[in-house]
């Protein structure tokens, strides 16, 4: 089955360590994104990337990073610069050629640092 | 830059009908997505406009403006499983941006 995954589903860290989510896809589609959801809250865009071996920041980028080697990979690393990094992260695919489809989600990372 | 709005709230009653709108200010723009969210999970596909007028899917409806910068959703004979978020979502450019969301709550 088609689809995208993001693991793990729940993660505690502590203070001061980098993390990495993971993002996978097999829908074959070139546009991903992560996105940060605070409780009650919208979706804020980190990270988007429109092909492999690149990508550009969204609108809260500072204290993240990615990379985005493989079309089917698109992992986000949680740095210890993010102030306030416990957060419900969501990563999301669609096709960037055909722009009338909608962006499919994973199941979201709830991550914790104590 | 982009800018999207929605009400925070809204509650209405089961069997009626809840109209959810969506302003928003882009640069770019590609198209509207409409998506649901329940509590902890991930958000669910609903509609797409990219030309004015109404697009209707069961007993969801967007209708889209693209002069006014406004759509909207609705919602016709409420259950209560549709107590859950909605988001707007605006492609501007490659970007997929998404609104606040509006919480509803529907009641018995």
């Amino acid at each position: 089955d088609g689809g995208i995954t993001q693991s793990p589903k729940y993660l505690f860290r502590k203070e001061g360590q980098n993390v990495t989510l993971s993002c996978e896809q097999n829908l074959n589609h070139d546009a991903m994104y992560w996105y940060r959801q605070d409780p009650g809250q919208g979706l804020r865009l980190i990270y988007y990337s429109q092909i492999v071996n690149d990508f550009q920041k969204g609108d809260i980028a500072e204290g993240y990073s990615v990379s985005r080697e493989k079309k089917e990979s698109f992992p986000l690393t949680v740095t210890s610069a993010q102030k306030n990094p416990t957060a419900f992260y969501l990563c999301a695919s669609r096709s960037a050629t055909a722009l009338n489809t909608e962006a499919f989600f994973g199941q979201g990372t709830r991550l914790t640092v104590v | 830059g982009q800018n999207i709005d929605q009400p925070t709230e809204m509650t209405a009653t089961e069997g009626a009908i809840v109209q959810i709108n969506c302003t928003y200010q882009t640069s770019g723009f590609n198209g509207l997505f409409w998506y649901q969210q329940h509590a902890g999970e991930a958000p669910t596909f609903l509609s797409y406009n990219v030309l004015d007028g109404l697009e209707e899917k069961g007993r969801f409806s967007s209708f889209l403006s693209r002069s006014k910068g406004y759509s909207y959703l609705l919602l016709k004979e409420l259950q209560m499983k549709d107590s859950a978020s909605y988001l707007c979502a605006v492609t501007d450019t490659d970007k997929l941006i998404f609104g606040t969301g509006t919480r509803l709550q529907v009641f018995p």
